[in-house]
């Protein structure tokens, strides 16, 4: 199973756009990078996947270079609501998750 | 949106007795999970559960934890002889294809169980 090392935590400020890099330097040909965002006393929620490149949906952009031993989620204009804990994970049947990323978005 | 839901919100338990932790999954879901997370702590996985067997396990899920899939559309967890340390959040979680493999896992709310 690939190990993620993503920041502890995180400050940014409502509208900004925000870049958590995750890194996963022994990630398996065949692994895919997923984040999920968890707030207090709620389960973990799915924001985005990927395998390489770039991938975007409504919600955030994940940043993938071509050796895919890292990733970037990228957060356009955050507001107060996405104040979270922000996994990156990397594995195949199970998901293990890391300390995760604390952001806080201030106003 | 389909979700996964959890039976009770919030299940407090004396030392020793034993509780099920209950769980509907996204009706075409086929692989089901278990998590756990300590207050203030990381989430850890637990176990995870296809074709009617557990497919892996973690140190964790010791002879203390069973899971199992009475009929088509629940999926338990029961702690027996349940631990102060058992004290957590459990989240119940499900996902159509294998994890990791362009596929997502859906989350449960969680039941908070406390061990008094």
């Amino acid at each position: 199973l690939a190990k993620t090392t993503q920041p502890i935590s995180m400050d940014s400020y409502e509208g900004q756009e925000v870049n958590i890099t995750c890194s996963h330097n022994n990630i398996a040909t065949n692994d895919y990078i997923t984040w999920y965002q968890q707030f207090p006393s709620q389960g973990p929620r799915f924001i985005i996947q990927g395998y390489k490149t770039k991938v975007t949906n409504e919600v955030a952009s994940l940043f993938i270079p071509a050796d895919r031993k890292s990733s970037t989620l990228s957060l356009p204009r955050v507001s107060l609501s996405d104040t979270a804990v922000y996994y990156c994970l990397v594995g195949d049947d199970k998901i293990i998750f890391g300390k995760g990323t604390r952001l806080h978005i201030l106003p | 949106e389909p979700e996964v839901t959890q039976t009770p919100s919030h299940q407090v338990t004396q030392m020793g007795q034993e509780v099920i932790l209950r769980c509907v999954p996204i009706s075409n879901h086929l692989y089901f999970y278990w998590y756990r997370q300590i207050l203030g702590q990381k989430v850890e996985f637990l176990v995870s559960f296809y074709n009617n067997e557990i497919s892996e396990k973690s140190e964790i899920f010791d002879d203390q934890f069973s899971v199992e899939r009475p009929d088509g559309s629940n999926f338990t967890l029961k702690i027996r002889s349940t631990k102060l340390e058992d004290s957590a959040m459990y989240f119940c979680a499900s996902s159509e294809a294998l994890v990791g493999r362009e596929d997502e896992q859906y989350f449960g709310p969680g039941t908070r169980l406390t061990v008094t």
